[in-house]
């Protein structure tokens, strides 16, 4: 079935330090992959995201590039905030399958000032 | 775009109660919606897959019975939790199909006594 695996957490940074979760899929069809960040107490909100090899999805700082013969979607940013203390979660999504998403068990992340 | 709203933000209920929780697309029409169930600190587990016009897809494990989806029109999804126990006390998030993606509702926490 299809899976996503996401680099365990937490993982704790000193704010402008250089930021990469590493995320890994499988997938039986040519999914969508996405990245979402959760505050607490929140729900999901849609970072950016990426449908077909070598599209690099980008949003406030942060990117990440499918890599079909990795099957990979790492996220980057190359200088963390403390606001961008949160849990991120990689996902993929196949039109064959309703729709629906595989989700990541999420990182964790601290930024420390 | 692709706003998705969720009532109540919060809710605590008696142990033997109903609960129920609505999605809702604000400025889209959602044939498919997603109900999730996360637990503290872990990743969303997908409950059912709500289709509008006819029954809720279920995932395995998730008992339809007690976990009661009508998705009686294009932008509304609600899930009643019938019977609550203190064990069903977790946040629920919902989530909107819009073409390949999903746009997530902010989560309703819910706490049974």
């Amino acid at each position: 079935g299809d899976s996503v695996t996401q680099m365990e957490g937490p993982v704790t940074l000193s704010e402008e330090a250089c930021l990469t979760i590493n995320c890994t899929y499988t997938a039986t069809g040519y999914p969508s992959l996405f990245w979402y960040v959760q505050y607490p107490g929140e729900g999901l909100q849609l970072l950016l995201k990426a449908t077909k090899a070598d599209d690099k999805g980008s949003n406030k700082g942060f990117e990440a590039t499918y890599r079909k013969e990795t099957t990979s979607f790492h996220l980057e940013k190359g200088s963390v905030q403390v606001s961008d203390s949160a849990v991120y979660f990689c996902a993929l999504s196949l039109n064959t399958n309703a729709g629906k998403s595989t989700f990541g068990d999420g990182t964790t992340l601290t930024v420390k000032p | 775009g692709a706003v998705v709203s969720q009532h109540p933000s919060w809710v605590i209920c008696k142990s033997g109660t109903s609960v129920k929780i609505e999605c809702r697309s604000l400025d889209f029409q959602a044939t498919t919606m997603f109900w999730y169930r996360q637990f503290p600190k872990q990743s969303l587990m997908l409950m059912a897959t709500s289709n509008e016009g006819s029954k809720a897809t279920y995932e395995q494990g998730v008992e339809k019975d007690k976990f009661l989806i009508n998705h009686a029109s294009l932008t509304l999804s609600t899930l009643t939790v019938t019977s609550a126990h203190p064990e069903d006390s977790s946040f629920y998030i919902c989530s909107a199909r819009k073409q390949y993606e999903q746009s997530f509702g902010p989560g309703t926490r819910l706490t049974v006594t």
